[in-house]
């Protein structure tokens, strides 16, 4: 299962883009980059999931770039309610024994200011 | 939309005591999990159980631990003899089967969480 290194925090005003980066060097050929958020006392949230190119939907776009060593989730105009924790996960999301069995890293902490 | 309901919130035991903790997945899904989260710490996997098994399992995972589905809908992760260090949000997940390739690809949906505090 690929090792993902992402900032550990960032700060952002409400209203910008914010763009978290996720480093998954080696990164397999099945492997699939999930995103998911946590906000505090709450279970993991489901963001966004790609494999390659760039994937758009209502709350975030993913952009991944040719080589997948990395990848970006970018976060329109945020609000207060964006204050929360985002993890990065790689692995082979179509086997059950795959990203799915991994421990989450510490993701990045977003924090909005008003 | 739907969603993974776990109970109980919270649950306070003495070390020791068996606990279960118990979750009641997405109807039409096929894969469930439980992951717990130390505070402040990270989210960790336990174990995942499809087809009436374990299909996976973490080192966390010990004879301290097993996990049931008894009656079709609820998912149970028991703990037979608690310790201080079990002290957690326990986290239950459900996913379903998506046929390759899907952007939805086993898409994790967790419950709220039970807090767990060991005495």
């Amino acid at each position: 299962l690929a090792k993902t290194t992402q900032p550990i925090s960032m700060d952002s005003y409400e209203g910008q883009e914010v763009n978290i980066t996720c480093s998954h060097n080696n990164i397999a050929t099945n492997d699939y980059i999930t995103w998911y958020q946590q906000f505090p006392s709450q279970g993991p949230r489901f963001i966004i999931q790609g494999y390659k190119t760039k994937v758009t939907n209502e709350v975030a776009s993913l952009f991944i770039p040719a080589d997948r060593k990395s990848s970006t989730l970018s976060l329109p105009r945020v609000s207060l309610s964006d204050t929360a924790v985002y993890y990065c996960l790689v692995g082979d999301a179509m086997n059950s024994g795959g990203y799915q069995k991994v421990t989450f890293g510490t993701g990045t902490k977003l924090q909005v200011i008003p | 939309e739907p969603e993974v309901t776990q109970t109980p919130s919270h649950q306070v035991t003495q070390m020791g005591q068996e606990v279960i903790l118990r979750c009641v997945p997405i109807s039409n899904h096929l894969y469930f999990y439980w992951y717990r989260q130390i505070l402040g710490q990270k989210v960790e996997f336990l174990v995942s159980f499809y087809n009436n098994e374990i299909s996976e399992k973490s080192e966390i995972f010990d004879d301290q631990f097993s996990v049931e589905r008894p009656d079709g809908s609820n998912f149970t992760l028991k703990i037979r003899s608690t310790k201080l260090e079990d002290s957690a949000m326990y986290f239950c997940a459900s996913s379903e089967w998506a046929e390759f390739p899907s952007s939805g690809a086993n898409v994790l949906t967790f419950g709220a969480g039970s807090r767990l505090t060991v005495l």
